[in-house]
Order: structure tokens, then sequence, then C-alpha cells
């Protein structure tokens, strides 16, 4: 298995503009999240999927970001409009289950100018 | 809500030294806990996991011990090598998500 997927790896944009982030779980993952690193914060939870359903999107910052999970090993985040504080790394991270070891992908940095 | 700390912040060692990690976390309840390597620039790789049920996890030159009740875990790196230099994170997990500490900076001179 080639692991968490994420694109792209690497974004830079200019205010306001959208900005959409993709992951690819691992096969057979029923739970997939997303988390943002920043140097000020470190790693923070944004939204938790469990089989396809948001359960848990309590760490979301505004309601310029939302989160779409369309089948069993794909997911987006979106960022509308997008403005420079959100730049950051941002991780798609997937598990067995909600209590198994999570596997991380190699992140997409995204510059917001 | 659950607070993990990392100490120290940093670490330089020369190689071949045995080293150890700590992590501290606040609340005892935790499904989890597991410690993860970030190379500058890069994504997290998983090392180890604990479940709350175990005392400790070994995987090739390193070791993992939690005392869940004192809410401490240790992360032992024996005959360290320049290859281990990265930056190692600790994480619990008391539902699903992970709560992360800030990480311990690891190099390790030739």
């Amino acid at each position: 298995d080639a692991g968490v997927i994420q694109s792209p790896r690497h974004e830079v944009t200019e205010m306001g503009q959208e900005v959409t982030l993709r992951c690819k779980l691992i096969s057979g993952h029923n739970s997939l999240f997303w988390y943002r690193q920043t140097m000020m914060r470190g790693l923070e939870l944004l939204i938790y999927f469990n089989n396809n359903v948001p359960i848990d999107d309590s760490g979301m910052p505004e309601d310029r970001f939302s989160a779409k999970m369309p089948n069993a090993s794909f997911s987006t985040l979106k960022i509308q409009p997008s403005e420079p504080r959100d730049s950051a790394v941002y991780f798609c991270a997937s598990s067995l289950d909600s209590h198994n070891e999570q596997f991380f992908g190699p992140g997409t940095r995204l510059t917001v100018l | 809500k659950q607070e993990v700390t990392q100490i120290p912040a940093a670490l330089s060692v020369p190689e071949g030294e045995n080293l150890v990690l700590n992590c501290s976390f606040t609340d005892s309840a935790i499904y989890n806990l597991q410690w993860f390597r970030q190379d500058p620039g890069k994504g997290l790789t998983s090392l180890l996991l604990i479940q709350s049920s175990q005392r400790e996890q070994t995987s090739g030159r390193l070791n993992a011990s939690l005392d869940k009740s004192s809410g401490r875990s240790t992360l032992y790196i024996a005959a360290s090598q320049p290859g281990d230099s990265a930056t190692y994170l600790c994480a619990v997990s008391p539902l699903y998500a992970l709560n992360f500490g800030k990480g311990t900076s690891l190099l390790v001179t030739p």
C-alpha cells in the first residue's frame, strides 16, 4: 500500500482565493483525520470522520473551512476565502478504526500571501 | 483539556549514547499513546503505539514505556546514530483524535 496520499504537496495562493487540499486514505481504513501544524500551536485536530461521516468538527477554525468525504477512500479540505493566517502544514491521517494507530500523509504546505 | 508536555525541547548527544525522551500528560483517561518521528519539512512517521492496557512496546533500538496512572511515557533510544536526528513527538488519544506535545528536537553528532 502506498500509504496516505496528499495533494498538492505545496500550495502558494493569494489572500481571498479558494484552496482545496486532497487526501486518499489507506485502503481498508475507516477513520480519517485532518490536522494542522503551525510553529505557534503545534499539531491540532481540525476534523474527524468515521465511515465517511463527520464526527467531530470542533477544531475547524471558522466557516471558511469545510471538509467532505464523498467516498470511503477520499477526502477534501476546502478553505474559501483563504487568509494569510491559514498558512500552515495540513496533514491527513487515517487509521483502521478510531482507536488504532494513525498513519500520516506527507502533508500540504500552504502559504497564503 | 488534555495537555501534553515533552521534555527536553531540544537535545544534542554524541553518536553511540543511549538517551531518554520524556512525555507527560494531564489526564490519565486515554486509549493509547503514540510516538512519532518528524524529519524537517516532512510528515510524521509512526514509531510505536502503546495501548492503555500495556506498559511498554519495543521496536529495534526503540523502547517506549507508559505509566498511565502518573501520566508519563518515555522513549528510550539505544546506541544513537546520526540518522536518528529528527523531532520526536508524543501524542495521546483520550477519545479518537491525538493530542500532541510540542516535540523534542534531537541532534546526534558523529
